[in-house]
């Protein structure tokens, strides 16, 4: 079964400093998907950013970049110029190939941003 | 922007009721799913729904559980018998096909049981 895992728990960023937040996952499927999703305290989930595996070139969306490393299955998130909007919980989720598939989640880093 | 409403935001029942959780997916979608988060825990996989059937079940989803898409918009969750443990955040969300997309996730519906 995939698995996915945000070892950091929490992480604290400086207004207009970047921060990167961390994932790693499990899979023995070639292709696959991976998404950063943020859920501020409204609890709504929101899509950030999305990468697909057979891509070499990482996915920037804005402010929000990743570094995804196929081999190392590490796919983590930079966030620049970090706004207090920016204040949440991030969610990394992996998805297999295949029209109905289900999102896995990892447990979350809530991202505190400070002036 | 097209978004997924569900309905009702936040509900309180008491243990052993039957409740219905109910969501409209965006209107072109096709795949659509209930995820479950317990508070201060992770997203979790309950259902896929494809077709008029359920597409996959995750272990959580067990006889207690049903999804029914009766009119052709809406999508609903029924636990029939509720638990404490029941007590979540749950999120509907729908895809519209292919491996592109991330989902359209709805904005949950707060279950509260007691």
């Amino acid at each position: 079964a995939q698995t996915v895992t945000q070892s950091q728990p929490e992480m604290s960023v400086q207004e207009a400093e970047t921060v990167t937040l961390s994932c790693t996952y499990d899979t023995s499927e070639s292709d696959y998907y991976l998404f950063w999703y943020k859920q501020p305290p409204s609890r709504q989930m929101i899509l950030v950013i999305r990468q697909e595996a057979y891509k070499q070139q990482n996915a920037t969306e804005n402010r929000f970049s990743v570094n995804f490393q196929k081999a190392a299955k590490s796919f983590s998130l930079k966030i620049s110029d970090s706004q207090l909007g920016d204040a949440a919980m991030y969610f990394c989720a992996y998805r297999e190939a295949g029209t109905a598939s289900k999102l896995t989640f990892g447990t979350g880093t809530r991202l505190q941003v400070t002036l | 922007e097209p978004e997924v409403t569900q309905t009702p935001s936040h509900q309180v029942t008491q243990m052993g009721q039957e409740v219905i959780l109910r969501c409209v997916p965006i209107s072109n979608h096709l795949y659509f799913y209930w995820y479950r988060q317990i508070l201060g825990q992770k997203v979790e996989f309950l259902v896929s729904f494809y077709n008029n059937e359920i597409s996959e079940k995750s272990e959580i989803f067990d006889d207690q559980f049903s999804v029914e898409r009766p009119d052709g918009s809406n999508f609903t969750l029924k636990i029939r018998s509720t638990k404490l443990e029941d007590s979540a955040m749950y999120f509907c969300a729908s895809n519209l096909a292919g491996n592109l997309d991330g989902y359209t996730f709805g904005s949950g519906t707060r279950l509260t049981v007691v």
